[in-house]
């Protein structure tokens, strides 16, 4: 089966630093991806890993461990606007198969 | 990154009713996907939408109740039929894609449309 777990809410302060863990149990892995999802709009692409390590882009950072079946979303500089959901989701296959996504974690941001 | 749109954004139906989605990409891709987004919840796969044959079900969905279009590879419609207030949610559209700049096959959403069924 697929399971895939991120905490359900977290806040964080403006101008902090804030982790968002997720854990994956699936079939295969082909890739970990996160998107930000503002409410009432559409996901928006964040990050994606595929190997072990840190990916860095401008604030946000994203790291994958496949052994432990484990990422994390590093957002720094916490900025009003970065109050959002936080999606975590992961390929199982190779091939043309659609990600499938955890709950979601709702940051919200407070001054 | 791929522009998707979707029409209508939202909209306001009768119990009963059908309600046809569009999903429009202005590039070429292979991969569509459709999703639901309850209020609150996250993202549920209905089904992959197949250009030049019947879409794929995920378990949960099916065919009568969630027609799905792929008349080519830029276009694909999903129909809501005989609709429920159990149908009210945010019905997004998705592509895979690739473009310069960003990691290979990442799926992109439309702007979604949002159902009230009352």
């Amino acid at each position: 089966g697929q399971n895939i777990d991120q905490p359900t809410e977290m806040t964080a302060t403006e101008g902090a630093i804030v982790q968002i863990n997720c854990t994956y149990q699936t079939s295969g892995f082909n890739g970990l991806f996160w998107y930000q999802q503002h409410a009432g709009e559409a996901p928006t692409f964040l990050s994606y890993n595929v190997l072990d390590g840190l990916e860095e882009k401008g604030r946000f950072s994203s790291f994958l461990s496949r052994s432990k079946g484990y990422s994390y979303l590093l957002l720094k500089e916490l900025q009003m606007k970065d109050s959002a959901s936080y999606l975590c989701a992961v390929r199982d296959n190779k091939g043309n198969t659609p990600l499938v996504f955890g709950k979601g974690t709702r940051l919200s941001v407070i001054a | 990154s791929a522009v998707i749109s979707q029409k209508p954004s939202r909209d306001i139906c009768q119990r009963g009713t059908s309600l046809t989605i569009q999903c429009q990409v202005d590039s070429q891709v292979t991969m569509m996907f459709w999703y639901r987004q309850q209020p609150g919840q996250s993202l549920t796969l209905i089904a992959t939408a197949n250009q030049g044959s019947e879409a794929t079900y995920e378990s949960g969905f099916v065919i009568d109740k969630f027609p799905i279009s792929r008349p080519n590879l830029t276009f694909s419609t999903l129909t809501v039929s005989n609709m429920s207030p159990e149908d009210s949610s945010i019905y997004l559209c998705s592509v895979e894609a690739f473009f310069a700049g960003g990691p290979t096959d990442t799926q992109y959403f439309g702007p979604g449309t949002r159902l009230t069924v009352l």
